[in-house]
């Protein structure tokens, strides 16, 4: 089982790059890791995903060291509108046991003008 | 579309009523899936369907009973719920292109439930 264990909280002000780490000392070799963002009374929205190294799309960066025991969200200068709940998603469902795709706590990061 | 639509968005309810909540995509996504979120938690999986198969049901208590007519519907029939039963309840759905895990997975907006 890969529980994830993220930082409860955190704040930023207004276009400084944000990063919040999710350790996953459990990984398996089929997990990939995946990272949620959520606003309040709305369904998470996918960030992004990778399995090793570093992956950049539009909006944010994965960086995931050689043992994958960690991994790194990256946000580029944040704005007001990124205050939101981040979570991290690691599992292999291949089990057939919900208990092997877990959302992580969640980290609450609140941007400050 | 990429949307997932849930309702209704709101649903109250006494413990010995039965109701429904329904989920509908039209991605093509062939994975869907229910959670339940209560406040300040993340979200618990409840149920899989693959392939409009129930492929994961994870100890979740006979009071709610989960339905795949198609591909594109997914269904919660709940009944004789407790006060505790009272969450956000998300639907989401995936392509399974990496495997249900490794699918990004395309949440609706969420069903409101309160029990009273």
């Amino acid at each position: 089982l890969a529980k994830t264990t993220q930082p409860i909280s955190m704040d930023s002000y207004e276009g400084q790059e944000v990063n919040i780490t999710c350790s996953h000392n459990n990984i398996a070799t089929n997990d990939y890791i995946t990272w949620y963002q959520q606003f309040p009374s709305q369904g998470p929205r996918f960030i992004i995903q990778g399995y090793k190294t570093k992956v950049t799309n539009e909006v944010a960066s994965l960086f995931i060291p050689a043992d994958r025991k960690s991994s790194t969200l990256s946000l580029p200068r944040v704005s007001l509108s990124d205050t939101a709940v981040y979570y991290c998603l690691v599992g292999d469902l291949s089990s057939g046991s919900a208990r092997q795709l877990t959302f992580g706590s969640g980290t609450q990061l609140t941007v400050l003008p | 579309d990429t949307e997932v639509t849930q309702t209704p968005k709101h649903l109250v309810m006494g413990m010995t009523n039965k109701k429904s909540l329904k989920c509908e995509q039209h991605m093509g996504h062939r994975a869907m899936y229910w959670y339940k979120q209560k406040a300040k938690k993340p979200p618990e999986l409840m149920f899989v369907y693959s392939y409009e198969k129930l492929s994961i049901n994870e100890s979740v208590p006979s009071r709610f009973s989960p339905e795949c007519p198609n591909s594109s519907l997914l269904n919660l029939h709940l009944h004789a719920l407790q006060p505790e039963d009272s969450a956000l309840y998300l639907c989401a759905s995936s392509q399974e292109s990496r495997g249900l895990a490794g699918s990004e997975q395309f949440f609706g907006p969420g069903t409101r439930l309160t029990v009273l």
